[in-house]
């Protein structure tokens, strides 16, 4: 398959509690992307982060990068219910086209 | 426009019919991703247009399955005899840079029924 695996598939919690989403891929990358997309709709870009880079912030949002493990972390702390969607990572493919590959996604579901 | 636009937004067709996809990118970008997603499965690429490079077609799933990119601008995704596998919602996405740094601005999808 050319899609990266992320884990969990599903994540129900509450309300200010953390929710933490891991990314895998397979083929070294220039760059990972983390986007959101709500039920039924498109996709919003959520953070970039460098495959020199170890760990960005934005906001909420934490997102970490190891690449001799090949993975990846999405950290979204204190959540809301308006966090409730699915995340998507996305591994853009060093060499070749440098095409962007994206993971199976994470439903996060948030209760107030 | 403001963003990227796709139409139609929903298309109901009958196995074995042809269908055309259109995706309209934001204004100046030079990149321009076709996406696949099936009903609660993630994106699966299908193909990539850089600038005036040629095409990254790897993803595109049989030869029924084609696209072209009009002038820099509006590409059209075709299904030819379309199968009920090909049932999915189509995602386009472009982006301002063709380089590695670029992040992807989608449209809102085309969702495709074959009965």
């Amino acid at each position: 398959s050319q899609q990266g695996e992320e884990d969990p598939q599903a994540l129900s919690i509450q309300e200010g509690e953390n929710a933490t989403m891991n990314c895998s891929y397979k083929t070294s990358i220039n760059n990972l992307q983390w986007y959101r997309q709500n039920s039924g709709r498109g996709l919003v870009h959520l953070i970039l982060i460098r495959s020199n880079e170890r760990e960005k912030h934005s906001g909420r949002l934490r997102v970490t990068l190891d690449t001799s493990k090949k993975s990846s972390s999405l950290l979204i702390t204190a959540s809301r219910a308006a966090d409730t969607a699915s995340y998507f990572c996305a591994a853009r493919v060093l060499g070749g086209t440098d095409k962007l590959i994206f993971g199976t996604g994470t439903r996060l579901q948030v209760f107030p | 426009g403001a963003g990227v636009s796709q139409s139609p937004s929903n298309k109901v067709t009958e196995k074995g019919k042809d269908v055309e996809l259109r995706c309209d990118p934001i204004s100046g970008h030079t990149a321009l991703y076709w996406y696949r997603q099936s009903l609660g499965q993630g994106l699966e690429f299908l193909i990539y247009f850089q600038g005036n490079s040629a095409p990254d077609k790897s993803g595109l799933p049989s030869d029924r399955f084609s696209a072209e990119r009009t002038g820099g601008s509006v590409s059209t995704l075709t299904i030819q005899r379309t199968q009920q596998e090909d049932s999915a919602v189509y995602l386009c996405a472009s982006s301002p840079t063709t380089g590695s740094a670029g992040e992807l601005f989608f449209g809102e999808g085309s969702r495709l029924t074959v009965l």
